[in-house]
């Protein structure tokens, strides 16, 4: 059974602090590694697909680095908003083009 | 339309019934995923089609599980003799080619509750 481990469950950040999450996965069944981030009662949206490794992606405050060698990949939110509060999932590609999903990061920013 | 489309939103069934969902992914999308979500977890695969192929239905949880995309366009999730654990979100997603670098689009999802 392919395990993508996420961490923390949830999180708990007051507007305008920095978080960041991991994402850990088995490194010998690497394809490529993508963020989702999921609002309620919304479609999960992707944020990043990274297929090399030592890859960093930005998108706004939004970023992520992905290490294959070891097996993780972290995610970073700088200067937290209330509109980031979502969940946050990552998902390997293992080669087979289905996803398989960690069960994600709760953030919730208070303002 | 411009993103994926999925019909109903919500559904309720007795135990026993048969469902359809329905999947109108982005046009010209080559492939489309089946995701089921069940409370607390993350989405897990049940079935993915290139075109009209169903080239992997390994996610397919039981024989009262069945997908088809006939036309290579719109894609059907049937649940027959529906069970409560059945009960959950399935979400559909699209992409453009079947290459690792590319992005799932995923419609809002069907949440279904059997009762």
């Amino acid at each position: 059974i392919l395990n993508v481990e996420q961490s923390p469950q949830s999180l708990h950040v007051q507007e305008g602090d920095s978080t960041n999450f991991t994402c850990s996965f088995p490194s010998s069944n690497f394809y490529a590694l993508h963020w989702y981030r999921w609002e309620t009662a919304k479609s999960p949206e992707a944020l990043f697909v990274m297929t090399l490794n030592g890859d960093e992606k930005k998108k706004g405050r939004i970023s992520a680095t992905l290490n294959t060698k070891e097996g993780y990949s972290y995610l970073y939110i700088k200067g937290s908003q209330p509109e980031d509060s979502a969940t946050y999932l990552c998902a390997l590609d293992t080669g087979r083009r289905a996803l398989t999903f960690g069960s994600g990061t709760r953030l919730q920013v208070q303002p | 339309g411009a993103g994926v489309s999925q019909s109903p939103r919500y559904k309720v069934a007795k135990r026993g019934q048969d469902v359809a969902l329905r999947c109108d992914p982005i046009s010209g999308h080559v492939s489309l995923f089946w995701y089921q979500q069940a409370l607390g977890q993350g989405p897990e695969f049940l079935t993915y089609f290139q075109n009209e192929a169903q080239l992997d239905k390994s996610g397919l949880p039981s024989d009262r599980f069945f997908a088809e995309r006939p036309e290579g366009s719109v894609s059907t999730l049937k649940i027959q003799r529906t069970q409560q654990e059945d009960s959950a979100v399935y979400l559909c997603a699209s992409n453009k080619r079947p290459e690792p670098n590319q992005p799932q689009h995923f419609g809002d999802g069907t949440r279904l509750s059997i009762l």
